[in-house]
């Protein structure tokens, strides 16, 4: 069966410094991965997605970044952390053939101070 | 670009009390449609899709949603709500390039 890992579960960072937040799916090949931050009031904000190696589309023009090195990684990750940048990122998978739904990974509560 | 709108941002209602849920979403073309739920502490799951054929859809627990295509809607409704509802409810849209875009949730809380 599929499954898919998010990490860390929480992280607190310096405002300047750098992220990276890694999620991983097992059980599948050539999944879409997206990542997502949730916050209240505005719901999830989808961030980054990707439907194959090295193909990131960027939704958000905003301090962080995606990259996707193998078929079943994907990774966010920022240079310089911003207070904004706080929140709850969740990384999310879907198969690779046709509409389907979405499966979530556990989040990452994320606090820049 | 798409978008998608959920009208009520909190809902309190009484145990056996009927559920609606708006959802309007802006695209012209031919959708997917999901609701998704979040129950406290746990991860979002689907609560139920449309794809395509009957506009009335059935998910889990009770809940169904009607396509209106004219409205650009997608509400979901329970005849009579439980305790165990209490959750928070997104709408989401796929145009079918795989980009799901999710509205800002309607946090429901049941009373006991």
């Amino acid at each position: 069966s599929q499954t898919i890992h998010q990490w860390p579960a929480t992280l607190v960072q310096p405002v300047g410094s750098p992220l990276s937040l890694e999620c991983t799916v097992e059980g599948t090949s050539n999944p879409n991965l997206y990542w997502y931050r949730q916050a209240a009031g505005r719901g999830l904000q989808l961030l980054f997605y990707s439907v194959g190696i090295g193909q990131i589309s960027s939704e958000v023009p905003q301090n962080l970044s995606a990259s996707r090195p193998q078929d079943r990684q994907f990774i966010l990750s920022s240079k310089k952390l911003l207070l904004s940048d706080s929140g709850f990122y969740l990384c999310a998978w879907s198969p690779g053939q046709g509409a389907e739904k979405l499966f979530f990974g556990s989040g990452t509560q994320l606090s820049v101070l | 670009a798409q978008s998608v709108s959920q009208h009520n941002h909190h809902v309190i209602l009484s145990e056996a009390a009927s559920l609606e849920l708006g959802c309007n979403y802006s695209y012209g073309g031919t959708v997917n449609l999901f609701w998704y739920v979040q129950y406290p502490g746990q991860h979002l799951q689907l609560l139920l899709k449309y794809f395509s054929g009957d506009p009335l859809v059935k998910g889990i627990k009770g809940f169904e949603a009607e396509f209106i295509k004219s409205k650009f809607s997608f509400n979901l409704r329970k005849p009579s709500v439980q305790w165990s509802d209490t959750a928070e409810y997104f709408c989401a849209v796929d145009s079918g390039t795989y980009k799901y875009i999710f509205g800002t949730g309607t946090r429901l809380k049941v009373l006991a």
